[in-house]
């Protein structure tokens, strides 16, 4: 079963404007990832952000986490026609191996 | 470096047929997995490796067969296809420890009829 929910499931705007992806999940984590994925490749290491950590930065991307309420957002600031693509947040589970758990993603559309 | 390699890109098979679909990683990484993908589920990890000679199921294993006789290949063994197994797969690999980022493959588009 998934561990991680985005929310929308899918997002369409306009090209300039800023876009935000949520995410939930269950249960206690290590840190939690943000994944891209364009159509029909795999998927792309965005971001990662330790359970300690509240708010990290990368460029055009700002990711919050909030452990209390077990949930973290994705920013994309000015987006542009090639931020379109599928987003996945990815936890990362306490214990030796940390098992990393997708959530079902969201598709964000740019429109030019 | 080549990163994480799959092959093939594409198979088709027909319902009962044994297959393997390849993996391999060149980044001398220590954990290795494997992923499947559909519509709406997101991923959904299969097996897992940890290092040479180990390996654990995931959340979804029944049908699949791992194993990691090398640091870089993890191959993936379908045992008697079903069409239930119709999916996209990924192979993903990190480097042991803290928080590290997965590295993807470019995954292999598997129909079974």
């Amino acid at each position: 079963s998934q561990q991680g929910e985005e929310d929308p499931q899918a997002l369409s705007i306009q090209e300039g404007e800023n876009a935000t992806m949520n995410c939930s999940y269950k249960t206690s984590i290590n840190n939690l990832q943000w994944y891209r994925q364009n159509s029909g490749r795999g998927l792309v290491h965005l971001i990662l952000i330790r359970s300690n950590e509240r708010e990290k930065h990368s460029g055009r991307l700002r990711v919050t986490l909030d452990t209390s309420k077990k949930s973290s957002s994705l920013l994309i600031t000015a987006s542009r026609a090639a931020d379109t693509a599928s987003y996945f947040c990815a936890t990362s589970s306490t214990g030796g191996y940390q098992k990393v758990t997708f959530g079902i993603g969201t598709k964000l559309q740019v429109i030019p | 470096n080549a990163g994480v390699t799959q092959t093939p890109k594409f198979q088709v098979l027909k319902t009962g047929q044994s297959m393997t679909l390849q993996c391999a990683q060149d980044m001398n990484h220590e954990y290795m997995s494997w992923y499947r993908q559909d519509p709406g589920m997101g991923l959904r990890l299969i097996h897992y490796s940890v290092g040479a000679g180990i390996t654990d199921q995931g959340e979804v294993p029944n049908g699949y067969n791992v194993s990691r006789s090398t640091t870089e290949d993890f191959p993936l063994r379908l045992l008697s296809a079903a069409p239930s197994q119709t999916s996209v797969y990924f192979c993903a690999s990190r480097s042991r420890g803290g928080a590290r980022e997965q590295y993807f493959g470019p995954g292999t588009r598997l129909t079974v009829t």
